[in-house]
Parts: structure tokens; sequence; C-alpha cells
């Protein structure tokens, strides 16, 4: 079965740029997405076909999908975005999920 | 607005089913399709499976297969999801989400519900 791998956590100091990765085989072949989702609230779409911002989601939030690796980069990162973040993508006919990266801003 | 309610908290016994409903408002229920994904308490996100309203194909994960049913009611823009041979570990919240993707799923997930808590409990 496919796999997405994340890495666990990720720190940034405010202000900074914030970049999670998203690791798979050929994923650069696939579109990648990529959701936010704080404490006890439901995931919000940040990032959708590698690269676009649905509305409503600040500037700041980017994506790039190259080789066997996707990024979602949070630049001048705020307390704010302080959450934990998924990459998801279609393969091998199912919805495949990343494990997830926490993401503290401190 | 567009938004997804989701029903109300379940506890339920091991071997019992629990049906989850999902109803969609502010746009074209038959024009999205509707994924549902799981997330065990301090877990990540699992996807469940997908129903097009608008054709009731579906398409269910491998590990689900044979114990989950997902079902549309256009009538009424409101999807189920039921869930059957309960265990522990399907406790979990369990989301619904538009899903882009209405001939197949997965293209991405634009508006989740507020999620439905399943405990499953003896």
């Amino acid at each position: 079965s496919y796999e997405l791998t994340q890495p666990p956590s990720v720190s940034v100091s405010p202000g900074q740029t914030a970049s999670i990765t998203c690791s798979g085989d050929k994923l650069a072949e696939k579109l990648i997405c990529w959701y936010q989702q704080k404490p006890g609230q439901s995931p919000v779409l940040v990032i959708y076909q590698d690269d676009k911002r649905p509305s409503g989601v600040p500037e700041r939030f980017s994506g790039s999908n190259s080789g066997n690796t996707a990024t979602l980069s949070i630049s001048g990162s705020q307390a704010v975005d302080e959450a934990d973040y998924y990459c998801q993508a279609w393969a091998t006919s199912t919805v495949v999920f990343g494990g997830g990266t926490k993401l503290t801003v401190l | 607005q567009v938004q997804l309610v989701q029903s109300g908290a379940e506890v339920k016994k091991p071997g019992a089913s629990v049906r989850v409903s999902c109803k969609a408002s502010g746009y074209i229920f038959n024009s999205f399709g509707v994924s549902w994904v799981r997330q065990a308490p301090g877990q990540g996100l699992e996807w469940m499976g997908w129903i097009s309203p608008y054709s009731g194909n579906t398409n269910y994960a491998q590990r689900f297969q044979g114990r989950v049913t997902m079902t549309t009611d256009t009538s009424t823009s409101t999807a189920y999801m039921e869930l059957r041979s309960l265990r522990s570990d399907d406790t979990a919240v369990y989301y619904c989400a538009r899903d882009m993707g209405l001939v197949v799923p997965g293209d991405w997930f634009d508006i989740w519900g507020q999620g439905t808590r399943v405990t499953v409990s003896s």
C-alpha cells in the first residue's frame, strides 16, 4: 500500500518560515492537498492540487510538489498557525493521509 | 453558508452498529461527493470511504469493506455512514467531508462536518 511520510514535529520561531514535508514514492505524479487541524476542531483545507490556496486561507501558506517530496511552507509564521498538519493524496485507488506533523511556533 | 452538520455523540457496546448522519446545506448536494474520515484519540486521520450522491456509487477503504455502508438521501441532502460489528478500536471521532470528486473520490475535502464522537465500550 502507498504511504505518505511526515515528520512528527516541526518547530519554528515567530516570523520565520516553517516547512513541513510529505514524502512518498514518485509523489510528484500525484496531486497533494494539506489540512490544518487545531485541538478539538475539524480539519481545514489550506492547500489543494499541490499549490492552490482556497479562498480565505492566508497568502503565507504555500505548497509545492517535486520528485518524492511535497512541502507546505508557512512564511512569517504566527502563533495562530500552531496546529497539526496532514498531507493527503489519492494513490492505489484509495485516499491516503500522512501521519501528521505538529507545528510548534515558539 | 456551506456547511455539514453531523448527528450527536454515540456510545455503543462491542458488536453493535452505529449510524452517523451528515446534513448538507448551502450547496447543491448532488454536485459533490461525500467522504468519511475518522480519527482515533490522539491519532491521525483515516479515510473510510466515499459516496457520490449523484450516482449512489461508493468506494470503501479496503479495511472497512464488509463492515461499512454509506448511503445518501438526496431529498434531505443527508449522507449516512453505518459501521457494524463495532470493536473498542472503532472508538473515534467520525467526520464527513465534502469531496470534490463526484465520479471518483479523493480530489480534496473542502468542507468538513463538526465530527461525531463514537465510543465503543462494554
